[in-house]
């Protein structure tokens, strides 16, 4: 089973509003990426958990918050949102963070901020 | 600053021909290259990888021909299907770095019947 998984699968949102993005893998996999992608464009990466622990923060404003849980469950806290953020939000997961342990996208969340 | 350059933006291709994707990249410590692909409505998936130890790696109708060199790398797919219409993003990063890949722009790839 090499399935990452996403909820929801379309989310609007106001600029007020509060949300949260979930994102699950039951491969043993323990590092796990969020990345954000416009239409037209590459993904852009966001943030990189490492057994648990944030490892790389890509210069992400602070109305993006990540959270870790466990090493299966990765969730993307939404706050007071532009816009612009309007995006397809894609999570990923490897066996670790070596180069050799390909890339498992799931198959997002499409964010609109009203 | 796009690190790696990828040409042309579009693509379209009659089935049973050839499509081609160029890649370019400027950093020299960039020494593994995956290319990815998307189809509408789902995340990317890791197609064929190459590092520059070789010239050219092929799996299936899909090769990739690397010229460390020219720091240019390309995928060719072979007998092109109309189930092979995808976006393409070639990717570079750094073999024993940490999975951060910098991906070209797409490539958007049409197969007709």
């Amino acid at each position: 089973d090499t399935e990452v998984t996403q909820t929801p699968k379309h989310l609007v949102m106001g600029m007020t509003n509060k949300k949260s993005l979930k994102c699950e893998q039951h491969m043993g996999h323990r590092a796990m990426y969020w990345y954000k992608q416009k239409a037209k464009k590459p993904p852009e990466l966001m943030f990189v958990y490492s057994y648990e622990k944030l490892s790389i923060n890509e210069s992400v404003p602070s109305r993006f918050s990540p959270e870790c849980p466990n090493s299966s469950l990765l969730n993307l806290h939404l706050h007071a949102l532009q816009p612009e953020d309007s995006a397809l939000y894609l999570c990923a997961s490897s066996q670790q963070t070596s180069v050799l342990d390909t890339q498992y996208f799931g198959p997002g969340t499409r964010l609109t901020v009203l | 600053q796009q690190q790696v350059k990828q040409s042309p933006q579009s693509l379209i291709v009659q089935k049973g021909g050839i499509s081609i994707i160029n890649c370019a990249y400027e950093n020299t410590a960039f020494d593994y290259f995956p290319w990815y692909q998307q189809f509408p409505g789902k995340g990317p998936a890791l197609l064929i990888a190459i590092r520059p130890d070789v010239s050219e790696k092929k799996e299936g109708r899909f090769t990739i021909s690397f010229n460390k060199s020219a720091k240019q790398f390309s995928l060719h797919i072979m007998d092109s299907q109309p189930g092979d219409s995808a976006t393409y993003f070639c990717a570079a990063t750094r073999y024993y770095g940490n999975n951060r890949l910098a991906f070209g722009k797409g490539n958007q790839v049409v197969v007709i019947p």
